[in-house]
């Protein structure tokens, strides 16, 4: 089975602009879990679809969404973008929620 | 707000070395997972313990699991220079945290030869 995907891989962003990241989960998984990783806040839970609904959301500003398509495969959107929001945006995906298989990760830069 | 402490943060050791990793919440958890994160990678689930008092054990990697449930240990066992990375450990949150993978800080650990 193939693991899980993300595109793209490295972005660069100035301030204000907005950004989408995608995920392409496991074959047959149908939760996908998206997270912020920085050195300084470590991994923080940014939302988690199922089946193309929000089952549960972090504590992040609305500028961060998130949707998910029919075939599982997930985007999330972050708006007018900070210079705080440079990290690694990685996505889990899993059958019913448990145990969660990581992506490799994007690593958004914003100057 | 459940959190999760892990230490030490940083870890430098020679091949050969044994350690150990911990991580403390006050809260209980219902599972906690273990993960290693290498460089330019998604974090890998390397264990899951349930039951309090859990010991599980992977190769030289021995996981152990609190009786409160409220806290976990990895143990290394003659560490390799392949065992260098970031290991994370996660915890199951409350019902009314919704249930959440709550994620300790890690511990970067490096093994030198």
């Amino acid at each position: 089975k193939a693991g899980v995907t993300q595109t793209p891989r490295y972005l660069i962003k100035t301030r204000g602009q907005q950004v989408t990241l995608s995920c392409s989960p496991i074959s047959g998984h149908r939760s996908v879990s998206w997270y912020q990783q920085t050195p300084g806040q470590g991994l923080q839970f940014l939302f988690e679809y199922f089946s193309e609904t929000q089952r549960n959301k972090g504590n992040f500003p609305g500028r961060f969404s998130g949707r998910q398509f029919s075939n599982s495969r997930s985007e999330m959107n972050v708006s007018t973008l900070e210079l705080g929001d440079s990290a690694l945006y990685l996505c889990a995906s899993s059958f019913n929620g448990d145990t969660q298989y990581f992506g490799p990760g994007t690593r958004l830069t914003v100057l | 707000t459940q959190l999760l402490e892990q230490s030490p943060q940083f870890l430098s050791i020679q091949e050969g070395e044994n350690l150990t990793v911990y991580c403390n919440s006050s809260s209980v958890f219902s599972s906690l997972q273990w993960y290693r994160q290498e460089p330019g990678e998604g974090p890998v689930l390397l264990v899951t313990v349930v039951t309090g008092g859990e010991v599980k054990k992977l190769k030289r990697l021995t996981f152990q699991f609190g009786d409160a449930r409220k806290d976990s240990s990895l143990h290394i066992t003659a560490a390799q220079p392949g065992d260098t990375g970031l290991y994370l450990c996660a915890g199951r949150g409350s019902y009314n945290q919704g249930g959440k993978l709550i994620f300790g800080q890690g511990t970067e650990l490096s093994v030198k030869p």
